[in-house]
Formats: C-alpha cells, sequence, structure tokens
C-alpha cells in the first residue's frame, strides 16, 4: 500500500514569489494534517482537514497561506507571497477515521527555502 | 495550555545497551500519544500509538507506556543498534483536537 506521498521534495525560491505544495494521502484515509517543522524542533500543526472540511485553521497565517482539499482526497497549500522566515519543512500526514483516535502517517515532506 | 518536552535532547549510548526516552506533557486530559522517529531529511515514521485507556504497547524491541495521571511516557529501546540513531518524537492528541508534538530526542547509537 503506497504510503503520504508529497511533491515536491525540495523548492527553492526568492522571497514574494509564490509556492504550492501538494499531498495525497493513504487511500481512504479521511483526516489530512499540514505541519511546518523548523529545524531542531517538532512539527507545528497549520490545518486539518475532515475529509473536504477544515476544522482546525486556527494556526494557518491567513494573509499568506492557503489550502484546498477539493473531493476530500488530494490538498494543496500555497503561500503567497514567501518570506524568508516560511523556510522550513512543510508535512503532511493522514490518517483513517474521524477526529480522535486514528494512528497518523507521515509523507516525506517539502523542503522550502526563501532566498 | 497543552505542553510536550521531552528530555534529554540528546542521548549517545554504545551499542546492545538498553534505553529510555522520556516524554512529558501538561494536560492529562490526552486521547491518545503517538511516539515518531524521524531520519535526516526524512519524514516521521510512526512506531507506536497508545490510546487514552492503554497503559503500554509494545512493538519488537519497542515498549511504550502511558501514565496520564502523572503527564508522562516513556519510550524503551531494548538491545539498542546503531540502525536506532535517529530522532524521537512523541505527539499527544488532546481533548480539544489539537496534537501537540515534543522537541525530539536525538539518539546516536555508537558501534
Amino acid at each position: 500500500e503506497a504510503g503520504v506521498v508529497q511533491s515536491p521534495r525540495y523548492k527553492i525560491i526568492e522571497k514574494k514569489q509564490p509556492v504550492a505544495f501538494w499531498c495525497n494521502p493513504i487511500s481512504g484515509h479521511n483526516t489530512l494534517y499540514w505541519y511546518l517543522q523548523n529545524l531542531g524542533q517538532g512539527p507545528e500543526l497549520l490545518i486539518r482537514y475532515e475529509n473536504e472540511e477544515a476544522v482546525d485553521d486556527s494556526q494557518l497565517p491567513k494573509d499568506r497561506f492557503s489550502a484546498e482539499r477539493l473531493k476530500g482526497v488530494d490538498s494543496t497549500l500555497k503561500i503567497q507571497p514567501a518570506e524568508l522566515g516560511d523556510s522550513a519543512v512543510y508535512l503532511c500526514a493522514s490518517s483513517l477515521g474521524l477526529g480522535r483516535g486514528g494512528e497518523q502517517f507521515f509523507g516525506p515532506g517539502t523542503r522550502l527555502t526563501v532566498l | 495550555k497543552q505542553e510536550v518536552t521531552q528530555i534529554p535532547a540528546a542521548l549517545s549510548v554504545p551499542e546492545g545497551e538498553n534505553l529510555v526516552l522520556n516524554c512529558s506533557f501538561t494536560d492529562s486530559a490526552i486521547y491518545n500519544l503517538q511516539w515518531f522517529r524521524q531520519d535526516p531529511g526524512k519524514g516521521l515514521t510512526s512506531l507506536l500509538l497508545i490510546q487514552s485507556s492503554q497503559r503500554e504497547q509494545t512493538s519488537g524491541r519497542l515498549n511504550a507506556s502511558l501514565d496520564k495521571s502523572s503527564g508522562r511516557s516513556t519510550l524503551y529501546i531494548a538491545a539498542s543498534q546503531p540502525g536506532d540513531s535517529a530522532t524521537y518524537l512523541c505527539a499527544v492528541k488532546t481533548s480539544y483536537d489539537k496534537v501537540i508534538f515534543g522537541p525530539g530526542t536525538s539518539l546516536s547509537v555508537i558501534p
């Protein structure tokens, strides 16, 4: 069974440019998460989807970040415009079932460098 | 507000030693706790998931325990191997559906 797929794996852009990350969760997983991980720290949740609904986006900087999960499967996270401080690893995870008890499975992440 | 800490931040042990990694959380109202490993430049690999009603989970050489009342979980690794070298993170799912990660413990197993 395929795991969580993310692309691209690496992205280098100049500040003020837009960037988008794509995630394909494990088949059948209703819940999808986007995390940001800075070097030497644990991941921080940006947004959580239950099917196509964003149920927790309280940590998403909505002035420049947006996300969508059309049809409740794939998801895209966008930053526009990117800032130097956005350099980090962006991780996608998914879990089976709605909400609380599910084990999370992570993709390999996208390493973003903003110059 | 839930806070998760992991001590020590880094650990170096000789191959074959048994070791314990610690995870502490401030709010005992959790749904579950999950342990992950992360290799450099890679995503997180799930090791063990403990539901709030459980006391421990085992997988091979790994054993994770959970004591909600004291806000602690431990990950026990038996007979450590160089391949166990990685960063180990714990994450709690709170009663208000937040997932909070600790900062991780970087483990080096020396051959």
